[in-house]
């Protein structure tokens, strides 16, 4: 059955970096686009990027731009969010999920969340 | 950004009644929306893709309909287990955007 299991959620100071991972398993992961999406504290749901089966095609939202980078490594079908000059506000539960096969239209399935918070 | 306006943010039903959230975009986008549960501590779970179609082994009591820039979901009879937020979330962009939420607890 389709798996995504993150890690590398913790407790950074504001400025810090972290790498968040995420493993898949039970599907062709290499076939399929992949976001991580998080939600702060009580509050609603934001999409963070999505990366291309490829990882040809890479789009962030405006919150992150400049700071976080997505990347994939299809041969150990493992997804990864590079975040760095982390604020307060980027505290969160960091989800990963997939997409489509040629598309980032929804997410069918998702992971467990790995919390990231920046505290001093 | 399209922004995507949930209402109500919260409402509470009677186990058996018709709940009905709706969901209004800021420009059209067609029929790029869908909609998701979720639980308290747990990951959302897809229901509804492209506005009406039912993700597969979703309870058929869960619908949605609209397009352009009004959409709707509709839980025909509320049951126990359906407590939780639900969220709209639009992809007629490059980046995507979800409702601000709306709870759902039982009266």
């Amino acid at each position: 059955q389709v798996q995504l299991v993150e890690s590398g959620g913790g407790l950074v100071k504001p400025g810090g970096s972290l790498r968040l991972s995420c493993a898949a398993s039970g599907f062709t992961f290499s076939d399929y686009y992949m976001s991580w999406i998080r939600q702060a504290p009580g509050k609603g749901l934001e999409w963070v990027s999505y990366i291309s089966s490829s990882g040809s095609t890479i789009y962030y939202a405006d919150s992150v731009k400049g700071r976080f980078t997505i990347s994939r490594d299809n041969a150990k079908n493992s997804l990864y969010l590079q975040m760095n000059s982390l604020r307060a506000e980027d505290t969160a539960v960091y989800y990963c999920a997939r997409s489509q096969l040629y598309s980032s239209s929804w997410w069918d399935y998702w992971g467990q969340g790995t919390l990231v918070t920046v505290s001093s | 950004d399209i922004q995507m306006t949930q209402s109500p943010s919260s409402l509470s039903a009677s186990v058996g009644d018709r709940v009905t959230i709706t969901c209004q975009a800021s420009q059209d986008i067609s029929n790029y929306l869908n909609w998701y549960q979720q639980k308290p501590g747990k990951a959302p779970k897809l229901l509804i893709y492209d506005a009406s179609n039912l993700e597969t082994g979703v309870p058929s009591r869960f619908s949605g309909s609209g397009s352009g820039t009004d959409f709707t979901f509709t839980i025909s009879s509320l049951q126990p287990e359906d407590i939780a937020t639900y969220y709209c979330q639009q992809y007629d962009n490059l980046r995507l955007t979800f409702g601000g939420g709306t709870k759902v607890e039982i009266k």
